[in-house]
């Protein structure tokens, strides 16, 4: 079945700086990659997407890439605030509507 | 809106017993969906729906059944309680087919612990 390996597990940086997660899929089926962040008894909530035709993309200090033929993307939060602490999901979605998502990536931005 | 709701938000079960867990949508989404999130791990896909009266198995699938008879409401039933399925259940849907579909709105989740 599908596999998302989503590296690192747990990332500490300081405010302002930036943080980079990255997710290898293993389906080439899949056409979509949403990153989810995920606060302390809550919901995942979507933060960024891309699709399958496009490299990269981009929203204030968050940033996606995909590498379709290496079957990477990578999330980069840049300026790093304490409130980005969270738990960071990425996911790959094919057309029929199945989701994986990775492991997750535990965020702290200490102040 | 209240866009996706869940009930109840936490349950306490007997091995061996069963329920339901409810999901419901009213943002009129044909693809529902339900999750299990264990602790240190993402989410895995149960069950989900592409429309009414059409449902799959997800990745682990056993232990559960659904089904879909109305676009808004997709209940999870557990047939027979075991400790491992003792996690936290998240419930979600998005629009299948048009070009903004595929993002997922999440319920706030089910705390489901089986002793």
């Amino acid at each position: 079945g599908e596999n998302v390996e989503q590296h690192p597990s747990t990332l500490s940086v300081q405010e302002g700086d930036s943080a980079v997660i990255k997710c290898t899929y293993s389906d080439s089926a899949s056409n979509y990659f949403p990153w989810y962040k995920q606060e302390l008894g809550k919901g995942p909530q979507l933060i960024i997407d891309i699709r399958s035709n496009v490299g990269e993309k981009k929203d204030q200090r968050i940033a996606v890439t995909l590498n379709k033929t290496a079957k990477h993307f990578s999330l980069h939060i840049t300026e790093t605030q304490p409130e980005d602490s969270a738990v960071y999901f990425c996911a790959a979605i094919t057309n029929a509507g199945k989701s994986t998502f990775g492991d997750g990536t535990t965020l702290t931005v200490k102040p | 809106n209240a866009g996706v709701t869940q009930t109840p938000k936490f349950q306490v079960l007997k091995t061996g017993q069963s329920m339901t867990l409810q999901c419901a949508q009213d943002m009129n989404h044909e693809y529902m969906s339900w999750y299990r999130q264990d602790p240190g791990m993402g989410l895995r896909l149960i069950h989900y729906s592409v429309g009414a009266g059409i449902t799959d198995q997800g990745e682990v699938p056993n232990g559960y059944n659904v089904s879909r008879s109305t676009t808004e409401d997709f209940p999870l039933r557990l047939l027979s309680a075991a400790p491992s399925q003792t996690s936290v259940y998240f419930c979600a849907s998005s629009e299948l087919g048009t070009p903004s579909s595929y993002e997922q709105y999440f319920g706030p989740g089910t705390r489901l612990t089986v002793t």
